[in-house]
This record gives structure tokens, C-alpha cells and sequence, in this order.
């Protein structure tokens, strides 16, 4: 069973506000991914990190920032929401593969955002 | 980079009826393949994977997979299917030029019916 948690699951906000999606695992994974999910849309990856100290952004350009000051912890904030932030965020982790291919991915339960 | 494709949106069935969801993925050198299931306001469980060996993988709930890379195709069946089954089912694909990262095609909401 993975152990990845995710808050708040639902968040509906005002334009302009600043919000921060929390992730956490307690799996002693080096890798975690932030992917956004659209309806009818593929899991866009936006974010990833190797490691401590490691953050690089993903193929779908995203106004989030990410940090990664422990391994257990990767949250992304957006300093000014809009509605076009309005999605779900999926927060994910997996172990580092020997020749580095992706191995299987725990997810999260995701957090539904809705900016007004 | 890769790119999957999920063939079928929608697929509606009958309860205890067979059923197949198609995935292809962009050609690669090798390649690791997943089959995700993701019910209403859940994140994504895992299903299945391919890494390596028999290229036919057998997962949870019944469900099965096979690789067959002369047509880079990773269908998921299941011989007999539930209502509890409805839900999205999301392919995914690693390997070749995008190590380290995972590919998602669209997603296939299957409706079971009673």
C-alpha cells in the first residue's frame, strides 16, 4: 500500500491568492513528480525532482514552483491563482531505477483545485 | 519523447461480458509499460506492468496485459468484468530517449452495466 498523501483534496479559491498543495511520502522515495490532470486530457508531468535540492520543470509549462528541501516532502505553490489553474494536481513518487528508466509510480489522491 | 495512444475513450459493456482497452505506444528501443486504474476523486492505483520477460502480465482484479512489441501495443483484457470495474483506465510508457520519465495516454473510462 503506498503511503503518499496529499492536501487539501479540494480547494476553491479566488483569483490572486496565493496557495500551496502539499505532498508527502514516507517511502524514502528520491524521485517525486507533480503531474496535472484535465478531463479528457493526458497527465501532464509539471514538475519533478531526483532528490534533495533538485527540482526541474516537466513538458507542460506550469506558473507553479516547486521545492524540495527533505525527501519526504514536495509541495507547489502558485503565487497569484487564475482560472486557468483550475485542474486536479496529482502528486507522485518512485523508487531510483538502476539505468534510470521510470519504474512504477504511487500516487497520490490528488488535490482538486477551482479558481474563481 | 514518447506518446501513447488509447484508441477507445468510452467503452461501455455489459457485466460478466469480456473486455479490451487498447494502448500503443511510439517505438523504442525498450521500453516499460503500465496500465493505471483510477476511480471517481481517487488518485491512480497501479494495475500492471511490463518490465521485462513473459510478455504476457498478469495483474490485479483479473486483469491481464500483453506486450507485443512488432505492433508496440500494450492491450489490457479481462475475461469477465464487474460493475465494480467502472472506472478510467490510463496506459503509460517509460524508456528509450525519456528515461527516467513516465508517458500517459488519454484514458479509458469503461462503464460496466448491469
Amino acid at each position: 500500500e503506498a503511503d503518499i498523501y496529499q492536501t487539501p483534496r479540494y480547494l476553491v479559491i479566488g483569483t490572486g491568492k496565493k496557495i500551496t498543495l502539499e505532498c508527502s511520502q514516507t517511502m524514502g522515495h528520491d524521485k517525486m513528480y507533480w503531474y496535472q490532470q484535465d478531463p479528457g486530457m493526458e497527465l501532464h508531468l509539471i514538475h519533478y525532482s531526483y532528490g534533495v535540492n533538485s527540482t526541474e520543470k516537466g513538458d507542460l509549462s506550469s506558473e507553479s514552483t516547486v521545492s524540495r528541501i527533505r525527501t519526504e516532502h514536495f509541495p507547489l505553490t502558485l503565487e497569484s491563482a487564475r482560472p486557468s489553474h483550475t485542474s486536479q494536481y496529482l502528486c507522485a513518487s518512485s523508487k531510483r531505477r538502476v539505468g534510470g528508466r521510470a519504474g512504477e509510480l504511487f500516487f497520490g489522491e490528488g488535490s482538486r483545485l477551482t479558481v474563481l | 519523447a514518447q506518446s501513447v495512444t488509447q484508441l477507445d475513450s468510452q467503452v461501455p459493456v455489459f457485466e460478466e461480458a469480456p473486455v479490451e482497452l487498447r494502448c500503443n505506444y511510439s517505438s523504442s528501443v525498450s521500453v516499460y509499460l503500465f496500465w493505471y486504474v483510477q476511480y471517481p476523486n481517487q488518485g491512480l492505483q497501479l494495475l500492471l506492468k511490463y518490465l521485462s520477460g513473459s510478455t504476457l502480465v498478469k495483474g490485479i482484479n483479473g486483469f491481464e496485459a500483453e506486450f507485443n512489441k512488432s505492433q508496440t501495443s500494450f492491450h489490457l483484457r479481462k475475461p469477465s468484468v464487474h460493475i465494480s470495474d467502472t472506472a478510467e483506465y490510463l496506459c503509460a510508457v517509460s524508456g528509450g530517449s525519456t528515461l527516467g520519465r513516465l508517458y500517459f495516454g488519454r484514458g479509458t473510462q469503461l462503464t460496466v452495466w448491469p
